[in-house]
């Protein structure tokens, strides 16, 4: 079975104080690994898509990589904005689907 | 770019009533529409897979008589939830990908569904 597991499950940082979110996943087959930023109430914006091992993406202050069995989510120098839900979703090789089978996500809070 | 706008936002009804959202996809065209529900600080669940044209892949435990979708054009999926009762009630959200295979879905803002 396809299976995601972020952790950790909460965290709270400084503002400036870099750290790193993981993202576990056991799929029979990837096709991709996407990372999505989540605020309350809102639906999820994208960050990121990740295809293979040795990957690697970056967009402002995130840094997304991945390997054969798990992705992190690097946040440098993090500022109050980043504060949200981060989540990790793979997407199974599955013959004419696009489906994708969610985390249960990491909230960050950065502290001012 | 890859915008997706869903309506209403927010709605509140009266149990055994039925409620539809729509979802559109604003600048691309969505082959396959995606529909999730969320509960409080948990994670996304899919609910059902739509293509443009035919007819939608629920997922097992969704009941397709109770939860009706139709995707009749490139653009714009609906999500009717016949007689809704309280344990509806909870944030919907669509989400919208193209037919490149790796396409990547793009989520609209939600709906929250409150039924009283």
């Amino acid at each position: 079975e396809d299976q995601v597991t972020q952790s950790p499950e909460a965290l709270r940082l400084q503002e400036g104080e870099s750290s790193s979110l993981n993202c576990s996943y056991t799929v029979s087959g990837l096709r991709g690994l996407f990372w999505y930023r989540q605020d309350p109430g809102k639906g999820p914006e994208f960050l990121f898509t990740l295809y293979s091992a040795g990957e690697e993406k970056e967009k402002e202050r995130l840094k997304a990589t991945l390997t054969k069995k798990e992705s992190f989510l690097h946040i440098t120098a993090p500022k109050p904005e980043d504060s949200a839900t981060y989540l990790c979703a793979v997407q199974p090789i599955i013959q004419g689907a696009q489906k994708l089978v969610f985390g249960q996500g990491t909230r960050l809070t950065i502290n001012p | 770019g890859a915008v997706v706008s869903q309506h209403p936002s927010r709605v509140i009804c009266k149990s055994g009533t039925s409620v539809k959202i729509e979802c559109r996809s604003l600048d691309f065209q969505a082959t396959t529409m995606f529909w999730y529900r969320q509960f409080p600080k948990q994670s996304l669940m899919l609910m059902a897979t739509s293509n443009e044209g035919s007819k939608a892949t629920y997922e097992q435990g969704v009941e397709k008589d109770k939860f009706l979708i139709n995707h009749a054009s490139l653009t714009l999926s609906t999500l009717t939830v016949t007689s809704a009762h309280p344990e509806d009630s909870s944030f919907y959200i669509c989400s919208a990908a193209g037919n490149l295979g790796q396409e990547t879905q793009y989520f609209g803002p939600g709906t929250r569904l409150l039924v009283l």
